[in-house]
């Protein structure tokens, strides 16, 4: 089946430091969408990508569509202790009438103050 | 206001012995779906629904049952819980439509469920 890798898997940062997270797949992808959990929290929705290259901005996140569709990433502009939290990538694998949704394992931001 | 519930919040049970964890969304919503998420793994579908009555596996469905009688509720069922099946659970549910769903996924407030 499908897989999206997401990496990496914790990240570190003082607090107006940047910060990346990148999800990669070895096939062709129709969207990609980002998630944000708060810690003791559920997913929410941040963006969805559709096009090749597509540059997407939310104030100071910056997410991008790789110009194959097979990578994105999520960039935070001087992250803030806000941003505290799990950035997922999900991936809408389909075929005929099938719709089954993939996450990529998640990356872990912690922000020092 | 628009939203997912899911109940129990938090349940401790003992190995065998069947649950159900009820979800259920207020928007009228056609894509349901269950996850379980485990450190180190994210997210993992159990099982999805496109609509009423059509019910799909994802990636991990050993273990559980879902039913999708209508529209608005989509409840999960653990017939024999083992231990390895203690994780957190979220329901979630968006628009869909005639075709498998892009849009946004929104999620109940999670399950967390420990076997013992």
């Amino acid at each position: 089946g499908q897989q999206v890798m997401q990496i990496p898997q914790y990240q570190h940062v003082q607090e107006g430091e940047d910060f990346t997270t990148y999800c990669n797949s070895s096939t062709t992808l129709s969207n990609i969408q980002w998630y944000k959990q708060r810690p003791g929290g559920h997913p929410v929705f941040l963006i969805q990508l559709v096009k090749s290259g597509e540059v997407k901005k939310q104030k100071r996140l910056t997410f991008q569509f790789g110009e194959a569709k097979k990578n994105s990433s999520l960039h935070i502009t001087a992250t803030q202790t806000t941003d505290v939290g799990t950035y997922f990538c999900a991936v809408l694998h389909y075929s005929s009438n099938t719709g089954k949704l993939i996450f990529g394992q998640g990356t872990t931001l912690q922000v020092k103050p | 206001e628009a939203q997912v519930t899911q109940n129990p919040r938090y349940l401790i049970t003992v190995t065998g012995k069947k649950l159900t964890v009820t979800c259920s969304q207020n928007m009228n919503h056609e894509y349901m779906s269950w996850y379980r998420q485990d450190p180190g793994l994210g997210l993992r579908q159990i099982y999805y629904s496109m609509n009423v009555e059509v019910t799909d596996k994802g990636d991990v469905p050993e273990g559980y049952k879902v039913s999708r009688k209508e529209k608005r509720n989509f409840p999960l069922i653990l017939e024999s819980p083992s231990p390895n099946q203690t994780s957190l659970y979220f329901c979630a549910s968006s628009l869909g439509g005639s075709r498998p769903s892009t849009d946004t996924q929104y999620f109940g407030p999670g399950t967390r469920l420990t076997v013992l």
